[in-house]
């Protein structure tokens, strides 16, 4: 079945180093959504990218859908004590109802 | 906060128990979707209510249940529960149905126990 793959699973960075998270489909996807979940807490909705090549900018935070909308990348300027917490991305499935979650990267930022 | 609420936090059940999770979706929502996020996974897509009917259905057996009400609040019923069924049970409720799937406001979870 259709697979969200998600790289790297952990990543600790310094406070005010940058990071990078990489989402990889096993098949094409309509649209690519990115959600945040703090230690403890839910995932929060971020961003959706629906057009291939499409970037996106929320201050510190760059979104990428690849021009094949196969693969997705979320960098992080900078990162700060507040951007702890677990990444996912999500591209709908073939059947479309559905969201496929990847497993997530989890950072930690120590200061 | 999304204006999802979830009951109960937390349930400790024994295995072969009947379990029901119910869900208010955000004001005007009309899609409730349910998702299982076991420990350090992503959350896994259950099955979708709209307008009262499923709307489709991931990966799971027919033990997992749900119902959709006119308020558009939700309930998901699990049966004959498994070990394998610890986990943290999201809603989250959606404006927009059908392909593709659109943003989701996630509820705070019911955290399920089975022992």
């Amino acid at each position: 079945g259709q697979q969200v793959m998600q790289i790297p699973q952990y990543q600790h960075v310094q406070e005010g180093e940058d990071f990078t998270t990489y989402c990889n489909s096993s098949t094409t996807l309509s649209n690519i959504q990115w959600y945040k979940q703090r230690p403890g807490g839910h995932p929060v909705f971020l961003i959706q990218l629906v057009k291939s090549g499409e970037v996106k900018k929320q201050k510190r935070l760059t979104f990428q859908f690849g021009e094949a909308k196969k693969n997705s990348s979320l960098h992080i300027t900078a990162t700060q004590t507040t951007d702890v917490g677990t990444y996912f991305c999500a591209g709908d499935s073939q059947a479309g109802t559905a969201l496929i979650f990847g497993k997530g990267t989890t950072l930690s930022v120590s200061s | 906060e999304t204006g999802v609420t979830q009951s109960p936090t937390h349930l400790i059940k024994t295995r072969g128990q009947q379990v029901t999770l119910r869900c208010s979706s955000q004001s005007g929502h009309n899609t409730v979707s349910w998702y299982q996020q076991a420990l350090g996974q992503g959350p896994q897509f259950i099955f979708q209510y709209y307008r009262e009917e499923e709307n489709g259905r991931g990966n799971f057996p027919p033990r997992f249940s749900g119902l959709q009400f006119p308020n558009y609040s939700s309930e998901l019923n699990v049966n004959a529960l498994e070990l394998d069924d610890s986990a943290l049970y999201l809603c989250a409720s959606s404006l927009k149905l059908g392909h593709p799937p659109g943003e989701q406001y996630f509820g705070p979870g019911t955290r399920l126990t089975v022992t």
